[in-house]
């Protein structure tokens, strides 16, 4: 079975600084894709960057990057120079192929992430 | 252009009643899937349309729930005789073509069973 860790609830971080959010999967299928997505009040789910599990090179979109470290099993989102309007919840989500042959994001429960000026 | 677009966006109904819930995915998408958000929790999978086929629908919780999507377009999902449990933010995404491209969600229906 596949499953999503996060083990942060909540996270306080000073505007400007830099945060890392955890993630941690499981899967024992060889081909996945790890996703980070934004959730902020409004409810929207917003897409922040992906890491395909055979790419050689760590994902980076502007002031996201994802730290991948495959053997830990980890994929991490790294937000550089926080601003105030990064305050929201994030999700890890992971794709994976089902048995009916067609993909479906499993996530994690989610970090709450708080800016502060 | 357009996202995808739900409606309605909060809805209230008594327990025991039948209620609808739309999803308007992005023109040309043809994959298209509901998720299940409860209180403080993330997403999890509800089932999976290619085109007007219903391909997947093992994260449906029970047989109350029903998905249709008949044209291969808009999407429907229909909850009957809510429970208290049902309560959540119903979410929809699409995309195209199935692979590695991301999901495209909407913003969300929130059901509240009373």
């Amino acid at each position: 079975a596949q499953k999503i860790t996060q083990t942060q609830p909540g996270m306080f971080v000073q505007e400007k600084e830099a945060v890392t959010l955890d993630c941690t999967y499981d899967t024992s299928d060889p081909s996945y894709g790890l996703f980070w997505y934004k959730q902020p009040s409004s409810g929207e789910m917003i897409f922040l960057i992906y890491q395909g599990s055979y790419d050689q090179q760590n994902a980076t979109e502007g002031r996201y990057s994802l730290n991948f470290q495959k053997a830990r099993k980890s994929a991490n989102l790294v937000i550089s120079a926080s601003q105030l309007g990064d305050s929201a919840m994030y999700f890890c989500a992971m794709r994976v192929f089902s048995n009916f042959g067609n993909e479906k994001l499993t996530f994690g429960t989610g970090t709450r992430l708080t800016i502060i000026p | 252009g357009a996202g995808v677009s739900q409606s309605p966006r909060y809805k209230v109904a008594k327990r025991g009643q039948d209620v609808a819930l739309r999803c308007d995915p992005i023109s040309g998408h043809v994959s298209l899937f509901w998720y299940q958000q409860a209180l403080g929790q993330g997403p999890e999978f509800l089932t999976y349309f290619q085109n007007e086929a219903q391909l997947d629908k093992s994260g449906l919780p029970s047989d109350r729930f029903f998905a249709e999507r008949p044209e291969g377009s808009v999407s429907t999902l229909k909850i009957q005789r809510t429970q208290q449990e049902d309560s959540a933010v119903y979410l929809c995404a699409s995309s195209y073509p199935q692979g590695d491209n991301e999901q495209f969600f909407g913003p969300g229906t929130r059901l509240t069973v009373l």
